[in-house]
């Protein structure tokens, strides 16, 4: 099993672009998470899913949108990308409450 | 909004000595995990605790749970180079799917 992944791993920016971020995820999990974190900021909730189809806001949902087209994959959406939005991005997912969230890898963007 | 403080947010001890961190908040929550995270990876589980006043210990790590379920503690003894790295406490909201991360305390063990 390869868990959860991320593409890509790295990626730049400028201003206004546009991009997708894929998680895939292949344990059968039904909720999955997407993260982004900062210096000293710890991890903050962007958008997750409890179930394919489904999605829900996290703490800091603006300029960011999420698809849950298949139960394995839950794709974050930047449509305008800003330097604000220059972060480590994490995705996870778990089969149930309190269970453990597997991470992903991480994708580093970076807006300029 | 609920908040998870963790302090410190910085620690640099030295091999074999003791250290605690704390995670603090105002609100309540169903559960508490405790990760922790190495540099250009994903968190990994250490615990989770669930009930108020619980306590668990995974070899040198010990884990409390307040018994108001607000605020933990994750205890050290004898700190080893390989507990290098950044502990992240998170909290369960209670009735969602949803889980709040604490700020993070990154911890450095000299040899």
């Amino acid at each position: 099993n390869a868990g959860v992944t991320q593409t890509p791993k790295f990626r730049v920016l400028k201003t206004g672009q546009s991009m997708t971020l894929l998680c895939a995820q292949d344990m059968n999990h039904e909720y999955m998470y997407w993260y982004r974190q900062d210096p000293g900021m710890g991890l903050r909730l962007i958008h997750y899913s409890v179930g394919e189809g489904t999605t829900a806001k996290g703490e800091v949902p603006d300029g960011y949108n999420v698809s849950r087209l298949k139960k394995q994959n839950f794709l974050l959406g930047l449509e305008s990308a800003a330097p604000s939005q220059t972060s480590v991005y994490f995705c996870a997912s778990r089969d149930g409450v309190p269970s453990e969230q597997y991470f992903g890898p991480g994708t580093r963007l970076t807006v300029t | 909004t609920q908040l998870l403080e963790q302090s410190p947010q910085f620690l640099s001890i030295q091999e074999g000595e003791n250290l605690t961190v704390y995670c603090n908040s105002s609100s309540v929550f169903s559960s508490l995990q405790w990760y922790r995270q190495e540099p250009g990876e994903g968190p990994v589980l250490l615990v989770t605790v669930v009930t108020g006043g619980e306590v668990k210990k995974l070899k040198r790590l010990t884990f409390q749970f307040g018994d108001a379920r607000k605020d933990s503690s994750l205890h050290i003894t004898a700190a080893q180079t390989g507990d290098t790295g950044l502990y992240l406490c998170a909290g369960g909201a209670s009735g969602t799917y949803k889980y709040i991360f604490g700020t993070g305390t990154r911890l450095k063990v000299l040899a």
